[in-house]
């Protein structure tokens, strides 16, 4: 099955600072998200992007299908962001989500 | 307009027990997926129903079984319940392509 590998797997920010998580997928993908789990367990979607870039406020994310990675991009940091951060594809079409190892981020006041 | 919903939100069994979780979807989706998320690492896909019937299924043993009602809600069971079935259950719901998520169902087994 299709592999999904996150990175980095920690990451410690000072507030204000800005990031970039990246996802690479091992096969062509059909849908792909962008979630982030806060620390009750929540899983926010923050993105939707199979394809092409998307920018919502301090958030934005990039997908490059042909080259089977994807790039969330944090700006401008808050407390309020941390967590994990996942990204999930469906390699079939079938809306079966596959998850990566999540990178999960800190950030300092 | 409500989101997903998940119930109850945490829950306490004693190992060879069993559990029912229960799920209503977001207002117009009408696909179920059901996740496992142990403690560190990320959710793990149970199954997925679409028209009352089970579409696709991850790779979890015969214990754990679903159920999709008329109004597109619900259920996940789990039978025999072991000490490693201890973690987050998840569901999410979709109409096309993007998962919403409830807030999950915190399982511990004693």
């Amino acid at each position: 099955g299709i592999q999904v590998e996150q990175s980095p797997p920690d990451l410690i920010l000072q507030e204000g600072a800005n990031s970039t998580l990246r996802c690479n997928f091992s096969d062509s993908v059909n849908n792909l998200q962008w979630f982030h789990q806060n620390p009750w367990g929540q899983l926010i979607n923050l993105f939707y992007i199979p394809s092409g870039t998307k920018q919502n406020g301090r958030l934005s994310a990039t997908t490059v299908a042909t080259e089977r990675y994807s790039l969330l991009y944090i700006s401008s940091s808050q407390t309020t962001d941390s967590g994990v951060y996942f990204c999930a594809v469906d390699g079939s079409g079938t809306y079966k989500y596959i998850f990566g190892t999540g990178t999960r981020l800190k950030v300092l006041a | 307009d409500a989101g997903v919903t998940q119930s109850p939100t945490h829950l306490i069994k004693t190992r060879g027990q069993q559990v029912t979780l229960r799920c209503s979807p977001k207002s117009g989706h009408d696909t179920v997926s059901w996740y496992q998320q142990a403690l560190g690492q990320g959710p793990q896909f149970i199954f997925q129903y679409y028209e009352e019937e089970e579409r696709q299924r991850g790779n979890f043993p015969d214990r754990f079984s679903g159920h999709q009602f008329p109004n597109y809600s619900s259920e996940l069971n789990v039978n025999a319940l072991l000490l490693g079935d201890s973690a987050l259950y998840l569901c999410a719901s979709s109409r096309t392509a993007g998962y919403t998520f409830g807030s999950g169902t915190r399982l511990t087994v004693v």
